[in-house]
């Protein structure tokens, strides 16, 4: 089993609807999860970090937590066509970050 | 802005030559990362650390080293390059307790 799961997609999604992508972990003990972005062709991107169960909400992002479930997910509302990208989740059960390969979501025009 | 550069965008080297890659952030960041990306793979961590002159191996060391002389650079260095560590290298910087880290622009290394 895998540390952090993610599909691998493509997730396909029309201009201005909600995104869903999910991400689950192994690590009970883990304690901070984050989300990145990362364009073809370029570096990861922090855009989201959460640290307790529940939504944390940033503009058009929010994160959800379930410890209980080891579920991380990410909804982007209004999705626009810059959103296409590949989104990583990250989890760190302690000093280390273990990332997930990564979501590819496509957004049409 | 946190910012993390690293020396080289794009790099071709041959077999067993000895292959320096740089980081530098300018955010006095206690940790630094090596991270490699392949295709399917994902990011694999190679080498971090938490301190000036402390390194800790992460998933995949072999062929790989590491130096960290002062707090802002941290150098990733392959040994005699292989074939198979042609890939995308990524540095990252984050402050401590809070693993928020920061990527440089990435290296793409290619080993004839």
């Amino acid at each position: 089993q895998k540390e952090v799961e993610q599909n691998s997609g493509p997730l396909s999604v029309p201009e201005g609807a909600i995104a869903s992508l999910n991400c689950t972990y192994s690590d009970r003990g883990s304690q901070s999860f984050f989300w990145y972005r990362q364009y073809s062709g370029k570096s990861p991107e922090l855009i989201m970090s959460i640290y307790s169960n529940g939504d944390k909400e940033d503009g058009r992002f929010t994160a959800q937590l379930n410890k209980a479930s080891q579920y991380v997910s990410l909804l982007i509302r209004d999705s626009q066509p810059s959103d296409s990208a590949t989104y990583l989740c990250a989890v760190s059960p302690g000093f280390k970050t273990i990332f997930g390969a990564g979501t590819r979501l496509f957004v049409k025009a | 802005d946190v910012k993390v550069t690293q020396s080289s965008r794009y790099l071709v080297k041959r077999t067993g030559e000895k292959v320096f890659l740089e980081c530098v952030q300018d955010m006095d960041h206690e940790n630094m990362f090596w991270y490699r990306q392949d295709p399917g793979l994902g990011l694999r961590l190679i080498y971090f650390s938490y301190d000036v002159k402390m390194k800790e191996k992460g998933d995949i060391p072999e062929g790989y080293s590491v130096s960290r002389e002062k707090k802002e650079r941290f150098s990733l260095i392959l040994e005699s390059a292989s074939t198979n560590q042609t890939s995308m290298y990524l540095c990252a910087s984050s402050p401590p307790f809070y693993n928020e880290q920061f990527f440089g622009p990435g290296t793409r290394l290619t080993v004839l």
